[in-house]
C-alpha cells in the first residue's frame, strides 16, 4: 500500500533557527496537505499543495511540492516558540481507487528552546 | 461556530468491554474519518465514509464497528477484539473527500485499565 514517510521524526532547534522537514511518498500523489498539532491539541490544517513544483508560504513557514510530486517539505524560517507541535503531512495517492483517503506521515516533532 | 465535537475526552475502559466513542459534527461535511494516534506513528485510519449509511474500512480497521446514519454523527465502537485499544481517538470530516483539508475534533483518549 501506499506509504508516507516523514524525517526527520524529531527536530530540536534554538529559537531564532530555521527548520525543515521532508515528507516522501511511495507512489505519485494528487495532492499534499499539512498539518500542525500542538501539545495535546488536535491536527490543524495548515495548506494543501495540489501542481507539481508549487511553492506556497504562510509568513515564515514556505511548503513545496516536487516536480513528479512525490515529495515534499515544510521549511519555517527564525522558529519561535509558538512554533512547537508536530507537523504532519499526508497525501492523496494519484488515480487510485482509495479516493479520499489521506495517508499521513509518521509527523516529525519541532521543540524550540528558547 | 461550526466544528466537530468529540465525547469524552478521556475515557477509561475494563478489558472485554465494548465502548462507544462519539463524534458529531455541524459543518455540513459529507466526508467523516477517523483515526487512531499512538506515539511515534503518527495518525492511522480506522474508518471512513463519505455519505449516509455507507462506510469504507481503514487500514486498521479490525477490533473497530461504525456506523453512518446521520450525516452529523460518526460514532466508533471500540470492540474487545480490539487487542491494544489504548489511544488517542481522532475524528474528522471534509467537505469533498481528499481534496479539501480535514477539520479534526479535540480527540478521546481511551485507556483500557
Amino acid at each position: 500500500g501506499q506509504q508516507v514517510m516523514q524525517i526527520p521524526q524529531y527536530q530540536h532547534v534554538q529559537e531564532g533557527e530555521d527548520f525543515t522537514t521532508y515528507c516522501n511518498s511511495s507512489t505519485t500523489l494528487s495532492n499534499i496537505q499539512w498539518y500542525k498539532q500542538r501539545p495535546g491539541g488536535h491536527p490543524v490544517f495548515l495548506i494543501q499543495l495540489v501542481k507539481s513544483g508549487e511553492v506556497k508560504k504562510q509568513k515564515r513557514l514556505t511548503f513545496q511540492f516536487g516536480e513528479a510530486k512525490k515529495n515534499s517539505s515544510l521549511h519555517i524560517t527564525a522558529t519561535q516558540t509558538t512554533d512547537v507541535g508536530t507537523y504532519f503531512c499526508a497525501g492523496l495517492r494519484a488515480g487510485g481507487t482509495s479516493y479520499g483517503k489521506l495517508t499521513f506521515g509518521q509527523g516529525t516533532i519541532l521543540t524550540v528552546h528558547p | 461556530d461550526g466544528g466537530i465535537t468529540q465525547s469524552p475526552k478521556y475515557l477509561f475502559r475494563k478489558e472485554g468491554q465494548n465502548v462507544t466513542l462519539s463524534c458529531e459534527q455541524n459543518l455540513n461535511h459529507d466526508a467523516m474519518y477517523w483515526y487512531r494516534q499512538d506515539p511515534g506513528q503518527g495518525l492511522r485510519l480506522i474508518y471512513y465514509s463519505q455519505i449516509v449509511n455507507d462506510f469504507q474500512k481503514g487500514d486498521i480497521a479490525e477490533g473497530y464497528s461504525v456506523s453512518r446514519e446521520k450525516k452529523e454523527s460518526f460514532p466508533l465502537t471500540v470492540t474487545s477484539a480490539q487487542k491494544n485499544p489504548t489511544a488517542f481517538y481522532l475524528c474528522a470530516s471534509s467537505i469533498l473527500t481528499g481534496y479539501y483539508g480535514y477539520t479534526f475534533g479535540s480527540g478521546t483518549r481511551l485507556t483500557v485499565v
